[in-house]
């Protein structure tokens, strides 16, 4: 099984600054099958990043993946009132397909 | 409209069984893998199994292999989760999610369409 482990817990930032997530996997993640996720509270999870880098429909290009093999990096390039939330990374090239724990980026 | 609406949820005791349903509709059902993935209260996501575009199992959680089953009607549009010898620890909110590609051959893309989950507890 691959362990995803995120990177700060916690990331408490002012709207429109630079926010920069981690993930890193316990093994290689074949063919960057790493995926990132957007939730707000009681809402459900929402796509944002694809194949580690691809952008998912109708995500704003202030979302950026990046990253290969072990690691990877969700950015945000300056954040919007909407974008505090939990992210969650997840990787998708074996069963079973895991989730991080989760980064919660809050407002400073 | 792309949509997926879960049912079945509900209060049961530890042992018992549960069933959860999953409706979908707006798009080919038959042309992409699903997923279930649950989220306890508080807590993070966790993935609990998957099913590729033609009823292929993809695997299981390790807490819940052995004791749940996933299925696909793809005729009828919906997915199920058969849930039997239920915990406490499987308590949560379990969501049904589109994958953005069939699951042949090992592709995926990641869950793009989510529905907004029926909740299970398990308590005496």
């Amino acid at each position: 099984e691959i362990v995803l482990t995120q990177s700060p817990g916690t990331l408490s930032l002012s709207p429109g600054e630079r926010a920069t997530l981690s993930c890193r996997a316990s093994q290689s993640v074949s063919n960057n099958y790493l995926a990132w996720y957007q939730q707000t509270p009681g809402q459900a999870p929402r796509l944002l990043i694809y194949g580690a880098s691809g952008r998912a429909t109708g995500i704003p290009d202030r979302f950026s993946g990046s990253g290969s093999g072990t690691d990877f990096t969700l950015t945000i390039s300056r954040l919007e009132p909407e974008d505090f939330a939990v992210y969650y990374c997840q990787q998708y090239a074996g069963s079973p397909f895991t989730f991080g724990p989760g980064t919660k980026v809050d407002i400073k | 409209e792309v949509q997926l609406v879960e049912s079945g949820g509900g209060l049961v005791q530890p042992g018992r069984s549960l069933r959860l349903s999953c409706a979908a509709s707006g798009f080919t059902f038959d042309a992409y893998a699903m997923h279930w993935v649950r989220q306890a209260p508080g807590k993070g996501l966790e993935w609990v199994s998957g099913t590729t575009w033609n009823g292929g199992v993809i695997g299981y959680a390790d807490s819940v292999k052995g004791r749940f089953t996933i299925s696909r009607d793809n005729a009828k549009n919906s997915l199920s989760l058969q849930m039997n010898s239920l915990r406490p620890e499987d308590t949560a909110l379990y969501y049904c999610a589109k994958d953005g590609n069939t699951g042949a051959l090992g592709y995926y893309y990641g869950m793009d369409v989510w529905g907004q989950g029926t909740t299970v507890t398990v308590s005496s």
